[in-house]
């Protein structure tokens, strides 16, 4: 199975402020991952596929990169409503996979 | 507008069975691969089950293999998650959820049910 590590765990942001979140993969995922934003009692919504690809209705602030093993989701300049958990997911291979989850909070 | 409603989650006992039901509604739902996937409380989330299009394949992980059934209806527009066996650890929150785009097996999820919660205790 495809191990995704999520990091940091937790971290809190000024408004205005990027922020970066890091996921890697146990193996090549060759760009097969989403990102998800999740808000308290929701549920996840897609924000990123195929790596870097912002999916529709999603602010511009929100970006994804990467390659390989290693990739980041950046929010270019933290808002209120950026509040929640985001988790990582590769689509590659059976078992699909998510990382463990980073929560965001306003500082 | 792109609508999942799930239904049929409760409480249960341990050892016994539970069917998840999923309305789709707002897209072509024989279109879709569709999945469940739960998320334990104030834990992350898993990925229980994906059904292809037509329903002829289906993928689980080792977690909940031979136990749960991942099913549809396309004539109803309707997923379906047949819980056997189930276990303490089976408690969460399950979600219904559908791929990114048509036809084809992406395994990512472009919307989300509001999710139905299922308790398994004694």
């Amino acid at each position: 199975d495809i191990q995704m590590t999520q990091s940091p765990a937790s971290l809190s942001a000024s408004l205005g402020e990027t922020v970066t979140i890091q996921c890697r993969a146990s193996e090549d995922i060759y760009s097969g991952l989403a990102w998800y934003q999740q808000k308290p009692g929701k549920s996840p919504q897609l924000l990123i596929y195929g790596a870097s690809s912002l999916q529709d209705g999603v602010p511009s602030r929100f970006s994804g990169s990467g390659s390989g093993t290693q990739y980041s989701l950046k929010i270019s300049s933290m808002q209120t409503e950026d509040e929640g958990v985001y988790f990582c997911q590769q689509g590659l291979k059976y078992p699909l996979t998510f990382g463990s989850g980073t929560k965001l909070e306003i500082k | 507008e792109v609508q999942l409603v799930e239904s049929g989650g409760g409480l249960v006992q341990p050892g016994r069975s539970l069917k998840l039901s999923c309305a789709a509604s707002g897209f072509t739902f024989s279109n879709y691969y569709m999945a469940w996937v739960r998320q334990a409380p104030k834990k992350g989330l898993e990925w229980v089950a994906t059904i292809s299009t037509s329903g002829s394949r289906t993928y689980y992980p080792d977690s909940v293999k031979g136990r749960f059934t991942i099913s549809r209806d396309n004539a109803k527009s309707s997923l379906y998650l047949q819980m056997n066996s189930l276990k303490s650890e089976d408690t969460a929150t399950y979600y219904c959820a559908r791929d990114f785009q048509p036809y084809n097996n992406y395994g990512w999820f472009a919307y989300w049910g509001q999710g139905t919660l299922v308790t398994v205790s004694s």
